[in-house]
This record gives C-alpha cells, structure tokens and sequence, in this order.
C-alpha cells in the first residue's frame, strides 16, 4: 500500500504526558499537513510543510504543539503536557505540488485519548 | 461564525432515492471547492472537486455557485454503501483545506 500512513493508530497517555506521533506521505508528495477532528467536527487544519520547511501553523497549534519534518519525508508531532482537550483524532495528508490537481490525501489517523 | 456552514442531518433516505446536500461558505476570495466523504472513524477521502460549471461523476453532482458563495451535491440512485458523512471543503489562497462539520448520510434499504 503507497498511502499515508499513521504510526501509532492508537494512543491513551496521562494527562501531562508527552506524545509523538509519525506520518509517513506518499513517497513523491512534497507537501505534508497535519489536522486536528474531534467528535461531531470536521478536521481543522494544524500545519503544513513544503519538503522540510514548515510554511503555515494555525492558532490551533499552541507551544505544547510541535511539528518537524526533518529531511523531508516522514514527519513528527509531538505534543508535549498533554491535556484533555487535547484528545482527538490526528491526521496527517500529503500533496503534490507538481501535480495539476495538488490534491491532499489523508492517511487513517492517530486517535488520542487523554486520561 | 465559522468558513464553512453545512447541515449535520441526519438524512435517513430509502435506497434509490434522490439526496441533496448543501453548504454555503464565508470567504468570498476561496479559490478551490471539494466534496470529501468519511466513513465511520475513518479517514476523508475525497469524492470530487467543485467547479463553477457543475461536474457529475456517476451519481453524483457537484455545483458550485460563487456569487451565493453556495456549493451542492447531489446523489442520484443512492445506494447503501453512499452511508457515509459528507464534509464541504473550501480552499482560500493559501494550503490549509477548511472543513464544514460534515453531513451524515444514511441509505436504509
């Protein structure tokens, strides 16, 4: 399978915990994006790398929130201090930016539940 | 007020019905439009870009009105497997995709 892919599918930590997540993108796609849904929600946008570099951070994302996406492949987010409202569904897509349609493509998600 | 304003349903339709749905959006200057759908906890796959013309894929209609800035879908000969959320998708000039909360669609036979 050449999707996205998500590691883990699954995670439930503490409050006050620190979290890290994986996106892989499709092997070509040279923009990634991170989104946040929580129940009865559509995602909302989090943030957005162009190869390595981080381009866009929304609001949403605050200091406990940090994205890399060091060689330009795979990226992380981790979330640091974990709070309850920060239990969600974590989804990652990526893009083509040589593409005629940059369309983004969502991987299955992370669901985090915080205790 | 947020981007992008859908109807929730539910819309509990008989299969082989007609089924419409609707969302209106607030940036005018949004440039790109998009149908995604989601299936129970599972990731949004997109189902058709929106163009001003109208576009049709099978059983399903898209149209895109920007002067009402006012986009629709249209499912024809729903079948059982159309169950499924429904998410309006708008795209103003920068990368991030702005979703409305989604329209839950369910086909009964």
């Amino acid at each position: 399978d050449t999707g996205v892919s998500q590691n883990p599918r699954h995670k439930i930590t503490k409050r006050g915990q620190n979290v890290t997540f994986r996106c892989d993108p499709i092997s070509e796609h040279n923009r990634l994006y991170w989104y946040r849904q929580t129940l009865g929600q559509g995602p909302e946008f989090l943030t957005y790398f162009q190869n390595e570099a981080q381009l866009e951070k929304s609001r949403l994302l605050s200091d406990r929130f940090s994205a890399e996406r060091p060689k330009g492949s795979f990226s992380t987010l981790e979330i640091q201090r974990t709070e309850q409202g920060d239990s969600a569904m974590y989804l990652c897509a990526s893009s083509n930016r040589d593409s005629d349609t940059d369309t983004q493509y969502f991987g299955p998600g992370t669901r985090l539940t915080v205790l | 007020r947020k981007e992008v304003e859908q109807d929730p349903g539910p819309f509990n339709v008989p299969e082989g019905a007609t089924v419409a749905f609707n969302c209106t959006y607030s940036n005018s200057a949004s440039q790109s439009f998009f149908w995604y759908r989601q299936d129970c906890r599972k990731e949004p796959k997109l189902l058709m870009s929106v163009y001003s013309s109208g576009n049709e894929d099978g059983r399903f209609t898209a149209q895109l009105n920007r002067a009402s800035q006012y986009i629709s879908l249209l499912i024809r000969d729903s079948k059982l497997s159309d169950s499924a959320t429904y998410l309006c998708v708008v795209q103003d000039s920068g990368y991030a995709l702005n979703f409305g909360k989604g329209t839950s669609l369910l086909v009964t036979p």
